[in-house]
């Protein structure tokens, strides 16, 4: 697509269930990465893929956190016993990771309240 | 570990020049980059800095200097539309973006 798509822009959630969000990159990006973001803070990096695999999670806050990448495409984060700090701003960012474009391209994020 | 820092908020009026100033502490990575983000949308991807020196796109310029650990983003011809955040990121070796805390921008009319 033109741009990265994250779904769904808005959730709201009851304390101890999972939620999934979905992100779909730049077609062909190789690289994909998650961030999350508090009201009025700076961006917290959760996870990062070069492909399908992983090479850092090191950001990831719990084990309650988990990402998979399928396809070098679309990728998920679920996020299993939700508690209200979780709540925060999701974005995903994909990168082509060439030359010396290191730029990322956000989506627009998924905004997820636990209540 | 790498951190950074950066003026929590600058403020300045339409048409003037302001510099939004950035600290860090690592042991080493490739780049320094600037994002802007404004209120509820997606940051954007502004400027990246592998080398010493000064990167200009446009109305916005970008410095690093390694030997000082320290950046920073000039703004020029300001306007209101540049009211926004923000934040400087350094690429580590892991291949992620660190970002700063950010700076809060008002412009002034």
């Amino acid at each position: 697509g033109a741009g990265v798509s994250q779904s769904p822009s808005n959730k709201v959630t009851e304390k101890g269930k999972d939620v999934e969000l979905r992100c779909d990159p730049i077609s062909g990006h190789t690289a994909l990465y998650w961030y999350r973001q508090s009201l009025g803070q700076g961006l917290e990096f959760l996870i990062y893929f070069q492909g399908n695999s992983a090479p850092d999670k090191s950001g990831l806050p719990s084990d309650r956190f988990s990402a998979e990448r399928t396809g070098e495409s679309v990728s998920t984060l679920t996020i299993q016993r939700t508690q209200q700090e979780d709540s925060a701003v999701y974005l995903c960012a994909s990168s082509s990771g060439q030359g010396t474009n290191y730029g990322y391209t956000f989506g627009s994020g998924t905004r997820l309240t636990v209540v | 570990g790498q951190s950074l820092e950066q003026p929590s908020e600058v403020t300045a009026v339409e048409g003037a020049i302001v510099q939004i100033n950035c600290t860090y502490q690592t042991s080493g990575f490739y780049g320094l980059s600037w994002y802007q983000q404004h209120d509820g949308g997606a940051p954007t991807f502004l400027s990246y800095n592998a080398l010493d020196g000064l990167e200009e796109t446009g109305r916005f310029s970008s410095f690093l200097s390694r030997s000082d650990s320290y950046g920073y983003l000039l703004l020029q011809e300001l306007q209101m539309k540049d009211s926004a955040s923000y934040f400087c990121a350094l690429l580590n070796y892991g291949q992620n973006f660190v970002f700063g805390p950010g700076t809060r921008l008002s412009v002034l009319p």
